[in-house]
């Protein structure tokens, strides 16, 4: 069965400060690791998708990498308006392409 | 365009009522799902259509009914539901079964 954890579950950091939120996952055989987005009461919002070992994305101050079992979001010089949830999944290769396996998510507040 | 649109926004409704949710893409996508998502949880997969033939459904209840009217549309019939069925209700789209969802800000649904 596929897996996904992330962690921390929460996540406090002061305007500025550097951090990393990671997504550790078991899956029989990888199509796709997704990063989204989430505000309260929305949808989440697409940030990225990894699919190859060492694989890097960024997005303004976001930054995604993958290994075999993990990746991680790094934020650098995070805004208050980077608070927010973010959700991890993972795409198998084996089974449905439409099913994707979320993590809990972690929970940013960036205080000014 | 490049939004997954849904109404209403928001909805209340008794045990008895029947209820639709809607949802509207105009980019062509040919996947088209519905995810149920509680509070502090991350989305759950219900239904998936596939170039508008139903292609996954997660053993969800029968009080909800999907229906795929063409390439664009997407309903989710309500009957008789629980007050166990309140959530926020998202719709999603992707290019094909493979590619990342594209999710709608979701309908807030209340059952009383």
């Amino acid at each position: 069965e596929d897996q996904v954890t992330q962690s921390p579950e929460a996540l406090r950091l002061q305007e500025g400060e550097s951090s990393s939120l990671n997504c550790s996952y078991t899956v029989s055989g990888l199509r796709g690791l997704f990063w989204y987005r989430q505000d309260p009461g929305k949808g989440p919002e697409f940030l990225f998708t990894l699919y190859s070992a060492g694989e890097e994305k960024e997005k303004e101050r976001l930054k995604a990498t993958l290994t075999k079992k993990e990746s991680f979001l790094h934020i650098t010089a995070p805004k208050p308006e980077d608070s927010a949830t973010y959700l991890c999944a993972v795409q198998a290769a084996e089974t449905s392409g439409s099913r994707l396996t979320f993590g809990e998510g972690t929970q940013l507040t960036v205080n000014p | 365009d490049t939004e997954v649109t849904q109404t209403p926004k928001h909805l209340v409704m008794g045990m008895t009522n029947k209820k639709s949710l809607k949802c509207e893409q105009h980019m062509g996508h040919r996947a088209m799902y519905w995810y149920k998502q509680k509070a502090k949880k991350p989305p759950e997969l219900m239904f998936v259509y596939s170039y508008e033939k139903l292609s996954i459904n997660e053993s969800v209840p029968s009080r909800f009914s999907p229906e795929c009217p063409n390439s664009s549309l997407l309903n989710l019939h309500l009957h008789a539901l629980q007050p166990e069925d309140s959530a926020l209700y998202l719709c999603a789209s992707s290019q094909g079964p493979w590619a990342s969802p594209n999710f709608g800000p979701g309908t807030r649904l209340l059952v009383l």
